[in-house]
């Protein structure tokens, strides 16, 4: 057990709909991050948080969104949907390099998501 | 070209045999270098995590990094069939957190 907790844990779901995927990071971390898995991109890092701040993105979609609250924990949003839009959804955490000296990320159990 | 290669198996060996697998990457800029098993359907489980050039042991496990040739490596010793599963190497700059992830190769160790 990493000590990332993601909810839930399969999401299915329609075209045009929009869903939250939600993550908590491991005690005394402040960096969240999420990637995205899915069969033909493996795993793409999508966005990072920093302490409530965005720190970096990725290939992030402009549908997509996500946010780091106060008690630290993550939320990634999808919005209108696509059927490519299938896949795994993986939130890390980790302490940043310049306060902990390592990048060690942990990883969540991840979120399955279906478009149907 | 991706910034990391890796070969996706999948790689089958024998129960105890000795097993490496390996990246190229071509940004000089790397210098955090990890590796991570994943389950199927799971999330990735850190294993071995190296800065910058050298070997690194744990266990069964070595990671291995040259920097000059842009390769890394891991090496499982006595593999086991609970070593089956898909590895993935992944790397940072100094100046971002964001990992790149290779493709993954898939190891299945049979009995």
């Amino acid at each position: 057990d990493s000590g990332v907790t993601q909810t839930p844990k399969h999401l299915i779901t329609a075209t045009g709909q929009r869903v939250t995927l939600r993550c908590s990071p491991r005690s005394g971390d402040l960096s969240v991050y999420w990637y995205q898995q899915s069969l033909d991109q493996g795993l793409q890092f999508l966005i990072q948080y920093y302490n409530g701040e965005e720190r970096a993105k990725g290939n992030i979609l402009e549908r997509f969104s996500a946010q780091q609250f106060p008690d630290l924990h993550s939320e990634l949003n999808l919005s209108s949907l696509e059927l490519g839009d299938s896949a795994l959804y993986f939130c890390a955490s980790s302490a940043p390099i310049r306060t902990s000296g390592s990048n060690e990320q942990f990883f969540g159990p991840g979120t399955r998501l279906t478009v149907l | 070209q991706k910034e990391v290669e890796q070969d996706p198996g999948p790689l089958s060996v024998p129960e105890g045999a000795i097993v490496s697998l390996n990246c190229t990457y071509s940004n000089s800029a790397f210098q955090y270098f990890m590796w991570y098993r994943q389950y199927s359907r799971k999330g990735p489980e850190l294993l071995m995590y190296t800065y910058s050039s050298g070997n690194k042991e744990d266990g069964r496990f070595t990671a291995q990094v040259d920097k000059s040739s842009k390769y890394i490596s891991l090496f499982i010793r006595d593999s086991q069939p609970s070593d089956s599963a898909t590895y993935l190497c992944a790397m940072s700059t100094y100046n971002t957190d964001k990992l790149i992830f290779g493709t993954g190769t898939r190891l299945q160790v049979f009995p």
